[in-house]
């Protein structure tokens, strides 16, 4: 079974402009949750989608957002990037509506912004 | 304010060693404890979850535990090996609403297993 794939894995952007990352959960899997992870703050969570729906949001400025597909497959966008927004973005995907099944991470997109 | 927090933040043991990672919890209002290894470079992979009606659970040479009423929870590694280096990563999931993929990180155990 595959697993949690992302792509890109890296990408280098400038101040200001908007980047798109996206993320192909698990076969079955029909929550999706998106996680930002830098040095000094660790890993936070961004947000969560099921059936197209945000269903939880972090503490993220508005230029954060996401978006799930009806196949499950999301999305997130960043606009006017900014120094910090450098980090390791982590999708992670597990059974909707289970409230114990253990969440499963793909390997992240680098992004770094210059 | 629903924090983890992990102790230490790193640890050397020579290859064969027994040991435990700790993580504590602000809010015993969980549904669940997740722990995490992260390899650099590299996303996380689930190592164990306890549920919150769970004292533990293990597998292999891990075994996890978790003490609601004191917000504890220990990660312990028998007969570490060099393949164990890695970041060791607490997650509870507090409870409230139903998301369920919302999990509260700690900083991390840098574990390094030397032959």
């Amino acid at each position: 079974k595959a697993g949690v794939t992302q792509t890109p894995r890296y990408l280098i952007k400038t101040r200001g402009q908007q980047v798109t990352l996206s993320c192909s959960p698990i076969s079955g899997h029909r929550s999706v949750s998106w996680y930002q992870q830098t040095p000094g703050q660790g890993l936070q969570f961004l947000f969560e989608y099921f059936s197209e729906t945000q269903r939880n949001k972090g503490n993220f400025p508005g230029r954060f957002s996401g978006r799930q597909f009806s196949n499950s497959r999301s999305e997130m966008n960043v606009s006017t990037l900014e120094l910090g927004d450098s980090a390791l973005y982590l999708c992670a995907s597990s059974v909707a509506g289970v409230r114990n099944s253990p969440l499963h991470f793909g390997n992240g997109t680098r992004l770094t912004v210059t | 304010k629903q924090e983890v927090t992990q102790i230490p933040a790193a640890l050397s043991v020579p290859e064969g060693e027994n040991l435990v990672l700790n993580c504590s919890f602000t809010d015993s209002a969980i549904y669940n404890l997740q722990w995490f290894r992260q390899d650099p470079g590299k996303g996380l992979t689930s190592l164990l979850l306890i549920q919150s009606s769970q004292r533990e659970q293990t597998s292999g040479r891990l075994n996890a535990s978790l003490d609601k009423s004191s917000g504890r929870s220990t990660l312990y590694i028998a007969a570490s090996q060099p393949g164990d280096s890695a970041t060791y990563l607490c997650a509870v999931n507090y409870a409230g609403g139903t998301s369920y993929g919302k999990l509260t990180f700690g900083q991390g155990t840098i574990l390094t297993v030397h032959p």
